[in-house]
């Protein structure tokens, strides 16, 4: 079982980055999906989930109304569009199966939000 | 929202030593509760869910209990491998939050 992010990268503040997570090894349409973040040197942090159709969607207040998660299940894929990116969005973004507990989690992203 | 508070923030205790962290939510979450080890540099491990539920594979030192507000993950036998940082997570609604974190060192 894997789940793969490529991306990440560096952008300015008030820009736009589009993080992706492939899943393989287990059947994708059959979970929940989830991001976790954690910024440098700090803890974790819940971003958001959605179910498996794609029809609910969470997210921490944070980032309510700059994140959207989505997913395409035909394609084993989750994604995390975000906008207005701020400063203290600068974290490495785990790309997790679940909604609950996470017993699987990507390699990892890295987002660097900085002028 | 609900807060996850873990105590200590850090601990140091010696080799073989019954070590307990301790997880306490601001309102009651029934059992929804999972604790992770992240060690430095690594990805973060699920250690047990549903408060007290061992995830497949991981040792029998680590133990889980509680329902409610408070929470314990407990280690009988300190191991120089358990040095990590733990934190506990609910999941009975959103937000998903974690708690801040407990470093354990040798």
């Amino acid at each position: 079982l894997h789940l793969v992010e490529p991306g990440g990268g560096l952008v300015q503040p008030g820009g736009s980055l589009r993080l992706s997570c492939v899943g393989s090894g287990f059947t994708f349409s059959g979970y929940w999906m989830s991001w976790v973040r954690q910024a440098p040197g700090k803890g974790l942090e819940w971003v958001a989930n959605i179910n498996e159709d794609g029809g609910e969607k969470y997210y921490v207040d944070s980032v309510k109304g700059r994140f959207t998660v989505s997913r395409d299940n035909a394609k084993k894929s989750l994604s995390l569009e975000m906008n207005s990116l701020r400063v203290e969005d600068t974290a490495v973004y785990y790309c997790v199966r679940g909604s609950g507990w996470y017993d699987y989690w990507g390699q990892g992203a890295q987002v660097t939000v900085s002028s | 929202d609900i807060q996850m508070t873990q105590s200590p923030s850090s601990l140091s205790a010696s080799l073989g030593d019954r070590v307990t962290i301790t997880c306490r939510a601001s309102q009651g979450i029934s059992i929804y509760l999972a604790w992770y080890q992240q060690k430095p540099g690594k990805l973060p491990n699920l250690l047990i869910y549903d408060a007290s539920t061992l995830q497949s594979g991981v040792p029998s030192r680590f133990s889980g209990s509680g329902s409610g507000t408070d929470f314990t993950l407990t280690i009988s036998s300190l191991q120089p491998e358990d040095v990590a940082t733990y934190y506990c997570q609910k999941y009975d609604n959103a937000p998903r939050t974690f708690g801040q974190g407990t470093k354990v060192e040798i």
